[in-house]
């Protein structure tokens, strides 16, 4: 099972919508990252939130850390086809960096 | 400054080989990690190695071992391979001293199928 659920799986959505992806666990995080992958590629660091209800904003992208540390979200305005990826949450729980499966996200022309 | 570089970046095996991965970090980072990507698993954390100890490392059979040299580049080896163990795998290296409270950075893989 994973410590951390991201949902939903996939997403596919058209160009110049909105669109949230979700990370949540039962257990309380020190800090959580959210990274994209493209195919054939690593993933990369978007962000890292520490504060309970911290709101972190990247452009369109932005982050939010739940209040009790469990969850998070990520919401992208007027996506573009450049956000297509994967998009994948790691949280810190006892010293070890978890990730969770991850949300596909394609956006159509 | 170079990336996260990760050689070979394709394999294919038969069952019961065994295979050596390589990853150079990015110059001046000490720490190394590497993770297990598979579709239905996602990122599951193999080990971790920080001035050529092991500090870390996740659920895996002793079948899949690591080492860190003095230069700070890092090997894994994984022994009489299963089908199972075909996966994308990615090493990542951070400027702190550990892969949990410093920003990862992640090469681009090296895709292993075992047939």
């Amino acid at each position: 099972t994973q410590l951390l659920e991201q949902s939903p799986q996939f997403l596919s959505i058209q160009e110049g919508e909105n669109l949230t992806v979700y990370c949540n666990s039962s257990s309380v995080f020190s800090s959580l990252q959210w990274y994209r992958q493209e195919p054939g590629e690593g993933p990369v660091l978007l962000v890292t939130v520490v504060t309970g209800g911290e709101v972190k904003k990247l452009k369109r992208l932005t982050f939010q850390f739940g209040d009790a540390r469990k969850d998070s979200s990520l919401h992208i305005t007027a996506a573009q086809p450049g956000d297509t990826g994967l998009y994948l949450c790691a949280g810190v729980l006892r010293y070890k960096l978890s990730f969770g499966a991850g949300t596909t996200v394609t956006v159509r022309a | 400054k170079a990336g996260v570089t990760q050689t070979p970046r394709y394999l294919i095996k038969t069952r019961g080989q065994q295979v050596t991965l390589s990853c150079s970090p990015i110059s001046g980072h000490r720490s190394v990690s590497w993770y297990q990507q598979t579709p239905g698993q996602g990122l599951q954390f193999l080990f971790e190695y920080f001035s050529e100890t092991q500090r870390n490392k996740g659920n895996f059979p002793g079948r899949f071992s690591g080492r860190q040299f003095s230069n700070s580049r890092s090997e894994m080896n994984v022994s009489t391979l299963e089908l199972g163990d075909s996966a994308l795998y990615l090493c990542a290296s951070s400027s702190g001293g550990n892969s949990y409270n410093s920003p990862l950075h992640f090469g681009n893989g090296t895709r292993l199928t075992v047939t």
